[in-house]
């Protein structure tokens, strides 16, 4: 079965420090790959989303990712982190064959110190 | 307000007692999901539906069942409830009428379950 892992649980870091999260799918087909974020109490939102074309993609408050198809990976970027970053981050892949059904990573919980 | 609520936000409940969590959008979409997040294991999929007369089973199906009253309603229900399912769900929606799937998935609030 398809699997979606993502390598570290949790997260600490300082404020402008620069973050980076790992995550990695079982999967040889064609895949959309996604990035959510949960801040504490909220519901997930999408941060960022790659379907095709340039590998490198830009979400919302100053993340990336990349895609890197040889290796099965959609790593998250920050340059530089805020204490607001502070949050739950989830990497999810669709399998294009399965039809809209996300698959998620186990999340990264994230904490910026100020 | 927001474009996917779920009710209740919060339950207590005992094992063997019989739980729905229901789930309706304002999004005019036409699919609709319900996850379970635990802490370390992500979301898992419990069911979901692409439209009105169609429902299938997630990954973690067993215990739960689900009913599409309309396009804007999709309920879960526990018949027997019992401790292991002590979780947080969210149903979520995604649109394909009127174009491409954009595949973004809108979540609700969450609704926390604690069975005694």
């Amino acid at each position: 079965a398809q699997s979606v892992s993502q390598h570290n649980h949790h997260v600490i870091l300082s404020e402008a420090a620069s973050l980076e999260l790992g995550c990695n799918y079982s999967y040889g087909g064609t895949v959309n790959l996604f990035w959510y974020v949960q801040y504490p109490g909220q519901h997930l939102q999408l941060l960022l989303k790659y379907f095709s074309g340039d590998p490198l993609v830009k979400g919302i408050k100053g993340f990336e990712a990349e895609f890197i198809k040889s290796k099965f990976s959609f790593n998250l970027r920050k340059p530089s982190v805020q204490w607001s970053d502070t949050a739950e981050y989830f990497c999810a892949v669709e399998m294009r064959a399965a039809g809209n059904k996300l698959t998620f990573g186990g999340g990264t919980r994230v904490l910026v110190k100020p | 307000d927001a474009d996917v609520t779920q009710t209740p936000r919060n339950r207590i409940t005992k094992t063997g007692k019989r739980i729905m969590l229901e789930c309706s959008q304002t999004k005019g979409h036409d699919r609709m999901y319900w996850y379970r997040q635990d802490p370390g294991l992500g979301l898992r999929l419990i069911y979901y539906s692409f439209d009105v007369k169609d429902i299938n089973k997630g990954e973690i199906s067993d215990g739960y069942s689900v009913s599409r009253q309309a396009q804007a309603k999709f309920s879960l229900s526990l018949e027997s409830a019992i401790p292991n399912q002590t979780a947080l769900y969210f149903c979520a929606t995604s649109g394909t009428t009127g174009g491409p799937n954009t595949g973004e998935l809108f979540f609700g609030e969450g609704s926390r379950l604690t069975v005694l």
